[in-house]
């Protein structure tokens, strides 16, 4: 699976946008792109995935760039609630020993202030 | 309602004590595997199980043991515990999908202190 490379901190005022980047430069073409979030301590949560088109859902919002080599998660209404830490994850669909396997990285420790 | 569960949340046992950490799955999903975490380490795949009695090993199998009976159980069992095993311990499960739709659901942890 490709890596990830993520910052390791990021504020957002709440009520504001969090855009929260993503670089993934030796992702493959059968590859997707996960985004994932633990807070504090709890189990991680699934957010979002996509493979080359945006997606949206109703947590969050995720922006691939047409050479799929960067993304970006987007929070539209950030509240306090949605401070945690942030994982971009990039592995194939489902097939071989791979299966399910999620390798994780640092993430980005994102704090949402009043 | 949809959930992954594990039990105990919190255990403090003493080295060289077995104990068997629970993990149950009400979606049916063929997939289940267990992390564990540590700081500055992140989350790290100790065993895996693709379906019932199909189980292989992660990236950090060694001290740890798994059994995949039934489909909704997959126990983590550490036969004789050390103190580089205290960790938080996670459960995943995930049906098997296509199109990249394989997302894992995480039960609520288990914070193991071994003494």
């Amino acid at each position: 699976d490709a890596k990830t490379t993520q910052p390791p901190s990021m504020d957002c005022a709440e009520g504001r946008a969090a855009n929260l980047p993503c670089n993934h430069s030796t992702i493959s073409g059968n590859e997707y792109v996960y985004w994932y979030r633990q807070i504090h301590s709890q189990g991680p949560q699934y957010i979002i995935h996509g493979l080359k088109n945006n997606e949206t859902n109703e947590m969050a919002s995720l922006i691939i760039t047409e050479d799929r080599k960067s993304s970006t998660l987007i929070l539209p209404h950030a509240t306090l609630r949605d401070t945690a830490v942030y994982y971009c994850i990039v592995r194939a669909s489902a097939g071989g020993t791979s299966y399910g396997k999620l390798t994780f990285g640092q993430g980005t420790i994102l704090t949402v202030h009043p | 309602e949809a959930q992954v569960t594990q039990n105990p949340r919190y255990l403090i046992t003493v080295t060289g004590k077995k104990l068997t950490v629970t993990c149950s799955q009400n979606m049916n999903h063929e997939y289940m595997s267990w992390y564990r975490q540590d700081p500055g380490l992140g989350l790290r795949q100790i065993y895996y199980s693709m379906n019932v009695e199909v189980t292989d090993k992660g990236d950090v199998p060694v001290g740890y043991k798994v059994s995949r009976k039934e489909k909704r159980n997959f126990p983590l069992i550490l036969e004789s515990p050390s103190p580089n095993q205290t960790s938080l311990y996670f459960c995943a499960s995930s049906a098997r999908g296509t199109g990249g739709r394989e997302t894992q659901y995480f039960g609520p942890g288990t914070r193991l202190l071994v003494l």
